[in-house]
């Protein structure tokens, strides 16, 4: 059974602060890791898939790095905007399985 | 582009109904979907991996003579919830990979179906 961890769980922040989360994954078999957004009553919407130790992805405010070997990533949100609050949900893609295992998600809010 | 439907968004329906649940790709075609289910304050589960023209593959725990699914067109899959219960109350959401595309891993979802059995 793949366990992919997020942390925390949710949290809230204020207009204007730069906040990160945390994905960790199996280290073995690593295929890919992915991240989406998730807004309420919407399709969730894929933010960076990445392959490869060392990645970083980066698009406007938001940006992702990765670590293979240790089994990690991180998701970062520069001067968060209320429009950011949505849940965020990792996932992870092993060698072997191409199918998605994803994490619980943080559910992100942002008080304007 | 890119973009998944899925119908009903809602449904509530009487213990013991089927409900019928779509999963449509719009604007490309899609060889294999997949299907999730989501208990509340958990992560979307992986229930079965839905291929055109062929059976369904479920994974472990997922009945599939309660959960029929059916892949018959290269835009359109099919999930039913047969002799639907309470325990079946979930929120079920669908994918869809780019056939045209090819990436193993790239999946588009739709905005899921809530459903409610009483």
């Amino acid at each position: 059974i793949l366990n992919v961890e997020q942390s925390p769980q949710s949290l809230h922040v204020q207009e204007g602060d730069s906040t990160n989360f945390t994905c960790s994954f199996p280290s073995s078999n690593f295929y890919a890791l992915h991240w989406y957004r998730w807004e309420t009553a919407k399709s969730p919407e894929a933010l960076f898939v990445m392959t490869l130790n060392g990645d970083e992805k980066k698009k406007g405010r938001i940006s992702a790095t990765l670590n293979t070997k240790e089994g990690y990533s991180y998701l970062y949100i520069k001067g968060s905007q209320p429009e950011d609050s949505a849940t965020y949900l990792c996932a992870f893609t092993s060698g072997s399985a191409r199918q998605l295992t994803f994490g619980s998600g943080t559910q992100l809010t942002v008080l304007p | 582009g890119a973009v998944v439907s899925q119908h009903p968004s809602r449904v509530i329906c009487k213990s013991g109904t089927s409900v019928k649940i779509e999963c449509r790709s719009l604007d490309f075609q899609a060889t294999t979907m997949f299907w999730y289910r989501q208990f509340p304050k958990q992560s979307l589960m992986l229930m079965a991996t839905s291929n055109e023209g062929s059976k369904a593959t479920y994974e472990q725990g997922v009945e599939k003579d309660k959960f029929l699914i059916n892949h018959a067109s290269l835009t359109l899959s099919t999930l039913t919830v047969t002799s639907a219960h309470p325990e079946d109350s979930s929120f079920y959401i669908c994918s869809a990979r780019n056939t045209d595309t090819g990436l193993a891993y790239e999946q588009y979802f739709g905005p899921g179906t809530r459903l409610t059995v009483t």
